[in-house]
């Protein structure tokens, strides 16, 4: 079956360190990958989109890599700071459809 | 511009009572969805619309149902509420749908409770 799997534990980190989120798939073939981040009663945000013939897409601290041999995307927060404490989504395409799907996501702690 | 609108924010109904979650986007964009967010379950999704008159079903579709007469509106129906519909529900939009890795825009979220 086709499944989207990420960390369900949450992700204490310290301020000033790098944070990695994982994401893993099974049984899809996806065309694209997309980031996104959560805060407490609010909705999804975009943050980053990385392409299949992408390894590795950049965004000021954000940088995500995408590998489709080990069908999983890491994302990472370079000096993190608290403000970057949310839960974070993968989400990639059903293939052959217009539906995307989500992992559970990832929440991410950054103490002071 | 207001992006992605979502009315009620709160709602408790009881049991199979019927409502609609309204949604509204002013971007133009031609690809509508509802997701629905339970703990533990991730983003899951209900029903999708590519463009005006034209609506499919998501992953979860039972109890739902939708119609697209609008661009900008995709207003999403419990017919006969059941406590299994408890749940955040959130409408989304992106440009022309999501083949092609357009980003997809999320209200704000309705909280429904069904007692």
């Amino acid at each position: 079956s086709q499944k989207i799997e990420q960390n369900s534990e949450a992700l204490n980190i310290q301020e000033g360190k790098t944070a990695t989120l994982t994401c893993n798939y099974t049984n899809y073939s996806p065309a694209y990958l997309q980031w996104y981040r959560q805060d407490p009663g609010r909705g999804p945000v975009f943050l980053l989109l990385i392409r299949e013939n992408e390894k590795e897409k950049r965004k000021e601290r954000l940088k995500v890599t995408f590998d489709t041999t080990l069908k999983q995307s890491l994302f990472h927060i370079t000096a993190s700071q608290p403000a970057d404490s949310a839960t974070y989504l993968c989400a990639l395409p059903n293939t052959g459809f217009q539906k995307l799907v989500f992992g559970t996501g990832t929440r991410l702690l950054v103490s002071p | 511009n207001a992006g992605v609108t979502q009315t009620p924010k709160f709602q408790v109904l009881k049991t199979g009572q019927s409502m609609t979650l309204q949604c509204a986007q002013d971007m133009n964009h031609e690809y509508m969805s509802w997701y629905r967010q339970d703990p533990g379950m991730g983003l899951r999704l209900i029903h999708y619309s590519v463009g005006a008159g034209i609506t499919d079903q998501g992953e979860v579709p039972n109890g739902y149902n939708v119609s697209r007469s609008t661009t900008e509106d995709f207003p999403l129906r419990l017919l006969s509420a059941a406590p299994s519909q408890t749940s955040v529900y959130f409408c989304a939009s992106s440009g022309t749908g999501v083949g092609s890795g357009n980003t997809i825009y999320f209200g704000e979220g309705s909280w429904l409770t069904v007692v």
